[in-house]
């Protein structure tokens, strides 16, 4: 079953407002991964994130590796409507052991 | 450099019947990963070949199968289709280690009525 919990769920925000979301798990991972998935297409990757306590920014994307390795977060600035889409974590084990992905979280821009 | 491709994007298919889909990865990228996407249970890892080999396996029944080819390529089937089988199957490439993430296609999305 799902090792990871994303929340919120889902989320409605006005255009021009920041974003929060953040991924959790039981388990420990060595290597936390987001993603971004368009209707009718495959997930994109945005970030990857190697060790406990970095931060690292993609353009407006910032996303954290929790310093317990057990979570992660990612906050987008500035929402603009093709922000919209499912946003996933994804965490990885080992190098060479399957990526375990997060049920998602939906976001929706208002202009 | 061309994309993760696959093929059918979309398919249509009775119950009982069996279904092949294809996926060809990013050029020099030996890791096949495949996974099903439902509404109700998100992303769920079917398998990975490496190598023309299972390098890791999901939990799933044995009616879905894969296999890859020396060029990378590779298929997946599933075998006496149920109407629980319709989503959307996602195929994601790599490089051998997976700590750059996949490449995912555009994905087959599946019916089975």
């Amino acid at each position: 079953g799902q090792q990871l919990n994303q929340s919120p769920q889902s989320m409605f925000i006005q255009e021009g407002e920041d974003v929060s979301m953040n991924c959790t798990s039981s388990s420990i991972f060595n290597t936390w991964l987001w993603y971004k998935q368009d209707p009718g297409e495959g997930p994109v990757l945005l970030i990857a994130l190697y060790k406990a306590g970095e931060l690292t920014s993609n353009g407006r994307l910032t996303a954290q590796f929790g310093i317990t390795r057990k979570d992660s977060f990612l906050n987008i600035s500035a929402s603009i409507p093709s922000d919209v889409g499912i946003y996933f974590c994804a965490g990885l084990k080992t190098s060479y052991d399957k990526v375990i992905f997060g049920p998602g979280t939906s976001l929706s821009v208002i202009p | 450099k061309a994309g993760v491709t696959q093929t059918p994007r979309y398919l249509i298919k009775t119950r009982g019947q069996q279904v092949t889909l294809s996926c060809s990865p990013i050029s020099g990228h030996r890791s096949v990963s495949w996974y099903q996407q439902t509404p109700g249970q998100g992303l769920q890892f079917l398998f990975e070949y490496f190598s023309e080999t299972q390098r890791n396996k999901g939990n799933f029944p044995g009616r879905f199968s894969g296999r890859q080819f020396s060029n990378s390529r590779s298929e997946m089937n599933v075998s006496t289709l149920e109407l629980g089988d319709s989503a959307l199957y996602l195929c994601a490439s790599s490089l051998a280690d997976h700590s750059y993430g996949y490449t995912f296609g555009s994905g087959t999305r599946l019916t089975v009525v």
